[in-house]
């Protein structure tokens, strides 16, 4: 059974620096990884899909890696704003089903 | 514009009081699931559906129900809700990638669920 971690569970920067999150996942046999941003009380939203043939996925400041064989995936966001504040999970596609992380909730401070 | 919706979005209930959450997508999506939230537990698959008529449980099916008679629809019922089903409840449609697996998932806003 596939199994999705995400570390750490919670991060706190300050505004303007780069971080990373981490998602690690146990079954190699994926299609794909989708990264979501999931604000208080509200529905998620899709930032980045990696097929599993791909490296890596960038939009605009954020950048996600992906090494199938390592089980390993990086969310890269840089100059981090207030903005970006929010939990963000992971979640790996191994067909007709996704499996979540349970997210990193981060905090940008002003 | 492109979207997922359910109704009700906040519901207070009885034990054992039917009820039904409905989900809709504008985006002649397939595939559509529903996913329960709660603290320490992230996301879990309750149920989901390949296609109209098609369905299959997820992760955590016992007491919900799911049908799919028209694509764009997919709702979730309780039949005799319990305490333990107070949660934040989520629809999610998508189209299926051309290489296999599932393309972006578009979720809705959330119903969140509290049976007394």
């Amino acid at each position: 059974k596939q199994e999705v971690t995400q570390i750490p569970a919670a991060l706190s920067v300050p505004e303007g620096e780069n971080l990373v999150l981490n998602c690690s996942f146990t079954d190699s046999a994926i299609y794909n990884l989708q990264w979501f941003r999931q604000d208080p009380g509200k529905g998620l939203t899709s930032l980045l899909l990696i097929q599993s043939s791909q490296r890596e996925q960038t939009s605009g400041r954020l950048n996600a890696s992906l090494d199938k064989s390592s089980g390993r995936s990086t969310l890269y966001i840089a100059a981090s704003q207030p903005g970006d504040s929010a939990t963000y999970l992971c979640a790996v596609c191994g067909g007709s089903r996704l499996t979540f992380g349970e997210g990193t909730q981060l905090t940008v401070n002003p | 514009e492109a979207q997922v919706t359910q109704n009700p979005r906040y519901l207070i209930t009885v034990t054992g009081k039917k009820l039904t959450v409905t989900c809709s997508q504008n985006m002649n999506h397939e595939y559509m699931s529903w996913y329960r939230q709660d603290p320490g537990l992230g996301l879990r698959q309750i149920y989901y559906s390949m296609n109209v008529e098609v369905t299959d449980k997820g992760d955590v099916p016992e007491g919900y129900k799911v049908s799919r008679k028209e694509k764009r629809n997919f709702p979730l019922i309780l039949e005799s809700p319990s305490p333990n089903q107070t949660s934040l409840y989520f629809c999610a449609s998508s189209l299926f990638a051309s290489g296999g697996g599932l393309n972006t998932q578009y979720f809705g806003p959330g119903t969140r669920l509290t049976v007394l």
